[in-house]
């Protein structure tokens, strides 16, 4: 049961354009999203997340878009940079559980050209 | 503040042997959840342990066991290892939500297991 889905497994853009990076869910009850990075050969780490009580969320050349009505998210990168290369996760946590148990989707690899 | 810790990086392990991985989450947090992450699966969770109780677990059959130290440290093991469960397996730390509102798991870099 793909809760969190990424339907572009690639992505290639050029160094100085922007990177969009999408995530769609299905599960309503979704209150928080996260972007994760990923480079070969190292975990995951954290990037960027959005509460639902947002629809916007920005941090330097990162930022989240959250549309509830859609369940969509996005990821902008601007301008993208050849060290932003990685695989990139969106994930959404269960919602009101004792724990932590999240979904992630599968993942787009995105590649900056020089 | 030292991060998440996994052992064995890297290891390789023949049809129907078993494995057992290990992790040491952030100093302080109490919760540990395991994730497989196979091509095209993305981030699959298997379970997670707080203060040395399972609290959560996914679907994966009962060959993916674990368990968790008074030290926080917790271990995984799979049994009669299958082709399929080659995979970078992954331990989260996780400090709860945050007052901010902050909700977020640290990962180790992984144990990549090969299993021919």
């Amino acid at each position: 049961d793909q809760q969190v889905k990424q339907n572009s497994p690639s992505l290639s853009v050029q160094e100085g354009r922007i990177s969009i990076l999408n995530c769609d869910y299905t599960n309503s009850m979704f209150d928080y999203f996260l972007w994760y990075k990923k480079y070969p050969a190292e975990g995951p780490t954290f990037l960027i997340s959005i509460s639902s009580i947002k629809d916007k969320n920005e941090d330097g050349r990162f930022t989240v878009f959250l549309n509830k009505s859609a369940k969509h998210l996005s990821l902008h990168i601007v301008p993208s940079q050849p060290g932003d290369s990685a695989v990139y996760f969106c994930a959404a946590p269960l919602p009101r559980s004792t724990g932590n148990q999240f979904y992630f989707g599968t993942g787009t690899s995105l590649t900056v050209i020089p | 503040k030292a991060g998440v810790t996994q052992t064995p990086r890297y290891l390789i392990k023949t049809r129907g042997q078993q494995v057992t991985l290990s992790c040491s989450p952030i100093s302080g947090h109490r919760s540990v959840s395991w994730y497989q992450q196979t091509p095209g699966q993305g981030l699959q969770f298997l379970f997670e342990y707080f203060s040395e109780t399972q609290r959560n677990k996914g679907n994966f059959p009962g060959r993916f066991s674990g368990r968790q130290f008074s030290n926080s440290r917790s271990e995984m093991n799979v049994s009669t290892l299958e082709l399929g469960d080659s995979a970078l397996y992954l331990c989260a730390s996780w400090a709860g939500i945050l007052s901010s509102g902050a909700n977020v798991l640290t990962f180790g870099a992984g144990s990549r297991l090969t299993v021919l």
